[in-house]
């Protein structure tokens, strides 16, 4: 089955400044990677999603990349707020959706 | 207009009770799940249906028995509840397989 790592568990950056987060899979024929986003005490919920066959999408402040051969994927998150502060994970799916451990960005301002 | 809840939104209860928890939809998914998310906040499949139809059973204890009287609803019973069993479940649904996922507000289940 699927087995995504995720990387780094707790990162802290400073308002204004960019965060990244890397996620690496091991099934390749996982084709679907969302980035979900975890408020304290609240659901997660979708923030950018990308599919094997574009190697980048952007949103706004939000942009996703996706090596498939190198098997990983990273959220980039540019001029940080600290409304960014949440749990982020990431996730990949073949038929089922398997998520990384969770990386806790805090933005100070 | 809610798109996915949960009842209830807490539940304390003593080690060996059984125990519910509600999923409904009203997005028209044909796909709903079952989470647990224990302390340390990592999130773990369960369970999955698609079209009724259970696609997916993980390792979980068969103490816990997913039941879906229709697409729109996914509920999770839980038999003879331990100390290990104390999380968050959350429910999810979504249009088809490898698609976004659309999550309840969760369940803090603590059992004493």
């Amino acid at each position: 089955g699927e087995n995504v790592e995720q990387h780094p568990s707790t990162l802290s950056v400073q308002e204004g400044d960019s965060a990244v987060i890397k996620c690496t899979y091991s099934d390749s024929a996982s084709n679907y990677f969302p980035w979900y986003k975890q408020e304290l005490g609240k659901r997660p919920q979708l923030i950018i999603d990308i599919r094997s066959n574009v190697g980048e999408k952007k949103d706004q402040r939000i942009a996703v990349t996706l090596n498939k051969t190198a098997k990983h994927f990273s959220l980039h998150i540019t001029e940080t707020q600290p409304e960014d502060s949440a749990v982020y994970f990431c996730a990949a799916s073949n038929n089922d959706m398997r998520f990384g451990a969770g990386t806790r960005l805090t933005v100070k301002p | 207009d809610t798109a996915v809840s949960q009842t209830p939104k807490y539940l304390v209860t003593q080690m060996g009770n059984d125990k519910s928890i509600k999923c409904e939809q009203n997005l028209g998914h044909d796909t709903m799940y079952w989470y647990k998310q224990d302390s340390k906040k990592f999130l773990k499949i369960m369970f999955s249906y698609n079209n009724k139809e259970l696609i997916i059973n993980e390792t979980v204890p068969n103490r816990f028995s997913p039941k879906s009287p229709d697409k729109a609803h996914l509920n999770l019973h839980i038999n003879s509840l331990e100390l290990g069993d104390s999380a968050v479940y959350f429910c999810a649904s979504s249009p088809g397989l490898r698609r976004e996922q659309y999550f309840g507000p969760g369940t803090r289940l603590t059992v004493t």
